[in-house]
């Protein structure tokens, strides 16, 4: 079965303090791993698709990287208006699976 | 236009009540999904259509009833809910490849509905 965690489930930062989020899976056949972020009472906005180790994209003060394990969003001095919470979803051989997120606070 | 629009923004109705949640893309997607969304879980998928035919029911019950009446349009009928089914409904759409093989692209979601059951 699929697994996706993400780590930490909450992280609270000062503006401009940079810092990783960490999104593990275990999936036969990855097909894709994408990030999204989610405002409360909003639904998700798509950030990123990763489709092979090694890959990178970056969107602003957004950088996602991807290895045969995990994946990795870096933000880079962070604003209060990227408090959000960040899901990992992966896509394997069937359908595309949510980590429950972590919810990110960055205060001015 | 980048944008999935989902009606109505907010809806309270009783266990007896039927209800449809509405959902719009004009992005030419060809795949479109319904999610539920508990308070701090990820979503849940429901059901997804390609090419306006239900290709995946996760075991959702029968007073979840969906309908894709055109490739821009998907409904979601509401009948006989319980409390438990109060949520944020989520609407999607993506791409859909002509691999043949089902795939899951980027998804755009809709604000969602929310759904309270009394």
């Amino acid at each position: 079965e699929d697994q996706v965690t993400q780590s930490p489930e909450a992280l609270r930062l000062q503006e401009g303090e940079s810092s990783s989020l960490n999104c593990s899976y275990t999936v036969s056949g990855l097909r894709g791993l994408f990030w999204y972020r989610q405002d409360p009472g909003k639904g998700p906005e798509f950030l990123f698709t990763l489709y092979s180790a090694g890959e990178e994209k970056e969107k602003e003060r957004l950088k996602a990287t991807l290895t045969k394990k995990e994946s990795f969003l870096h933000i880079t001095a962070p604003k209060p208006e990227d408090s959000a919470t960040y899901l990992c979803a992966v896509l394997g051989s069937e359908k595309l699976v949510f980590g429950k997120g972590t919810k990110l606070t960055v205060n001015p | 236009d980048t944008e999935v629009t989902q009606t109505p923004k907010h809806l309270v109705m009783g266990m007896t009540n039927k209800k449809s949640l509405k959902c719009e893309q004009h992005m030419g997607h060809r795949a479109m999904y319904w999610y539920k969304q508990k308070a701090k879980k990820p979503p849940e998928l429901m059901f997804v259509y390609s090419y306006e035919k239900l290709s995946i029911n996760e075991s959702v019950p029968s007073r979840f009833s969906p309908e894709c009446p055109n490739s821009s349009l998907l409904n979601l009928h509401l009948h006989a809910l319980q409390p438990e089914d109060s949520a944020l409904y989520l609407c999607a759409s993506s791409q859909f490849p002509t691999s043949g093989i089902l795939y899951y692209s980027e998804q755009y979601f809709g604000p969602g509905t929310r759904l309270t059951v009394t």
